[in-house]
């Protein structure tokens, strides 16, 4: 079946560094890609999406990007804060339903 | 949050023992999502729904029904509880009918002794 493999599962990095985490998939026909944010305790939240005819997508600190060839898409995150601190996950495939990755844990030091 | 509440919120129980947690959503969202979640597995779907009386099955179903006889309600069944349905449960609705945009609710954490 589907599969989204996400790595690393932890990332430390300097306040002010960048951060990207990268998920791969497996199905070919999938068409949209979601990142959650969740932070100890709470829910997982909605931080940015891609769909498949998109190849970048941009929010002021966070963008994603896709590559359909190699089917991975990874989030990046510029000039990292503390408040970056927390889990990420990444999903897919497909309107439906999603599989999310294993998650990984970002630290960002001050 | 999308109106999305779950109840309870906490809940402790013992192995055999039945237990239905409840999701509750007040903006009329066709989809809604049961999810487990666990250390180092991430979210895994156990069930959804796509309308009233309709529902099927996720990844991770065996132990667990589920029930939607109201479009606001979403019930996830545990009939006789065991200790590897200890998790985090969260509950979720897509705000656009088949959308992919999925939103969750807070959380029930379940403990299985």
């Amino acid at each position: 079946g589907e599969n989204v493999e996400q790595h690393p599962s932890t990332l430390s990095v300097q306040e002010g560094d960048s951060a990207v985490i990268k998920c791969t998939y497996s199905d070919s026909a999938s068409n949209y890609f979601p990142w959650y944010k969740q932070e100890l305790g709470k829910r997982p939240q909605l931080i940015i999406d891609i769909r498949s005819n998109v190849g970048e997508k941009k929010d002021q600190r966070i963008a994603v990007t896709l590559n359909k060839t190699a089917k991975h898409f990874s989030l990046h995150i510029t000039e990292t804060q503390p408040e970056d601190s927390a889990v990420y996950f990444c999903a897919g495939p497909n309107t439906d339903k999603l599989i999310f990755g294993t998650g990984t844990r970002l630290q960002v030091f001050p | 949050d999308a109106g999305i509440t779950q109840s309870p919120r906490h809940k402790v129980t013992e192995t055999g023992t039945p237990v239905t947690l409840r999701c509750h959503q007040t903006e009329n969202h066709r989809y809604m999502y049961w999810y487990r979640q666990d250390p180092g597995h991430g979210l895994r779907l156990i069930h959804y729904s796509y309308g009233v009386k309709d529902t099927d099955k996720g990844e991770v179903s065996d132990g667990y029904s589920v029930s939607r006889s109201k479009t606001e309600d979403f019930l996830l069944t545990l009939e006789s509880a065991t200790s590897s349905q200890t998790s985090v449960y969260f509950c979720a609705i897509s705000v656009s009918s088949g959308g992919p945009e999925q939103f969750f609710g807070p959380g029930t954490r379940l403990t299985v002794l």
